[in-house]
């Protein structure tokens, strides 16, 4: 079974902290996703990345940052964090070609106060 | 305008009824388009892909994809009431792309 596991189930952390949300896949996909989701918004994109070391903007990238140092962690990063950024944050993974879907971690309940 | 595009619902059947959703995209160059459940609480989990033209059957589940309307859609037969969930339509380029979901809800 395809395994994409999130560091934390559930966050609570203070305005301008540093936060750090890591993802971990266990199926060799080249292909890496940080998605939140929030009610009546769906899920919007926020960083991805296609290789080691690399990182293309998504949707919303204000705010973010990521790390991709090896082929199944992929990090996202919080520079300073706002309230505005209390949401569910889902990592994805998949491989590559025409009919690759994304795995889901468990996602990470962020709540920043 | 969004590139995923669903029917934001809510979306009420009865049991054992037929349920449609519907989704439209803007990028033609969209090739491959997926539906997702997600349970309340719960990941998205996916239940069908579709790359080609025409419809695909998987057990209750059918998915259609009309690429001169930019259409798909996904039709659940013999609705249960575990089916009652939010469906997410996802297609795009290089990135999975999500509509907001459509939430549906199984009468007994």
């Amino acid at each position: 079974d395809v395994k994409v596991t999130q560091s934390s189930r559930y966050l609570v952390k203070r305005t301008g902290e540093k936060v750090f949300l890591e993802c971990v896949q266990d199926m060799d996909h080249e292909n890496m996703f940080w998605y939140r989701q929030d009610p009546g918004l769906g899920l919007r994109l926020i960083y991805f990345s296609y290789d080691v070391k690399m990182k293309e903007k998504g949707d919303i990238p204000e705010g973010y940052s990521v790390s991709r140092e090896k082929k199944e962690r992929f990090s996202l990063i919080l520079e300073s964090a706002s309230t505005n950024q209390t949401s569910m944050y889902l990592c994805a993974s998949g491989g590559t070609g025409i009919n690759t879907e994304a795995f889901f971690g468990q996602g990470t309940r962020l709540t920043v106060v | 305008q969004k590139e995923v595009e669903q029917n934001s619902g809510p979306l009420s059947v009865p049991e054992g009824a037929i349920a449609s959703l519907n989704c439209t995209y803007s990028d033609r160059g969209s090739q491959s388009f997926f539906w997702y459940r997600q349970y309340s609480g719960k990941s998205p989990e996916l239940i069908m892909f579709i790359y080609s033209n025409g419809d695909k059957e998987d057990g209750r589940f059918t998915a259609q994809l009309n690429k001169a309307s930019q259409y798909v859609s996904l039709l659940i037969r013999d609705s249960q009431p575990s089916d009652s969930a939010t469906y997410l339509c996802a297609g795009g380029v290089l990135k999975p792309t999500f509509g907001t979901g459509t939430r549906l809800t199984i009468i007994p």
